[in-house]
């Protein structure tokens, strides 16, 4: 079956410019998250939905970031004014639901984003 | 703040034995703990899991133990293979609303023919 897909799966922009990061969950996963990894790092959480709603958004690093998703399906990411540290990896991930083992995570193949 | 670590940046194992990955956590709130592993230029790729409330869950070659007491938790494979080398990473929640999973930042494991 599918899984979860992500686009573009690179993406170079110049600092300053505005970047969108898309993410097609696998289909009926409710919960929808959005991580980052950092050259050297461990997976940083950003933001989570449940259906189209993010009742946690507490690790977006600045309100140049945002997300939303839409038809409890596709989520997008977008980062307005991009500097260099906000090159990473981002990943997007979906799960069934949020409770014990409908937690197993699934994770996209990332898009990588560089800011020159 | 490093919730969850895992001290060893990579191990080295002969094909055949057995690898042994660590991890180590704070926060005594987490109720859920995941092993994941990633090859390069992949999105992570779920392994095995195990709830607070057990000791030991095993998969085929897989097993994942826990102890609450130490926070420390492992995942054993055996015997090892050269297709399991990868970065594997540890991951843990605390349950509730959101089941945001918080990762260590991985051990390249290398299996050698």
């Amino acid at each position: 079956g599918a899984g979860v897909s992500q686009s573009p799966s690179n993406k170079v922009t110049e600092k300053g410019k505005d970047v969108e990061l898309r993410c097609d969950p696998i289909s009926g996963h409710t919960a929808l998250y959005w991580y980052r990894q950092s050259l050297g790092q461990g997976l940083e959480f950003l933001i989570y939905f449940q259906g189209n709603s993010a009742p946690d958004k507490s690790g977006l690093p600045s309100d140049r970031f945002s997300a939303e998703r839409t038809g409890g399906s596709v989520s997008t990411l977008t980062i307005q004014r991009t500097q260099q540290e906000d090159s990473a990896v981002y990943l997007c991930a979906s799960s069934l639901g949020t409770s014990g083992g409908q937690n197993e995570q699934f994770f996209g193949p990332g898009t990588r984003l560089t800011v020159l | 703040d490093q919730q969850v670590k895992q001290n060893s940046p990579s191990l080295s194992v002969q094909e055949g034995r057995i690898s042994i990955l660590n991890c180590d956590y704070t926060n005594s709130m987490f109720d859920y703990f995941l092993w994941y592993k990633k090859y390069p230029a992949e999105g992570p790729t779920f392994l095995i899991s195990i709830s607070s409330i057990k000791d030991k869950n095993e998969d085929g070659r897989f097993t994942v133990f826990l102890n609450k007491s130490a926070k420390h938790l492992s995942l054993h494979i055996v015997p090892s293979q050269p297709g399991d080398s990868a970065v594997y990473f540890c991951a843990a929640s605390r349950g509730g609303a959101t089941n945001k999973l918080i990762f260590g930042t991985g051990t390249l494991l290398a299996v050698q023919p």
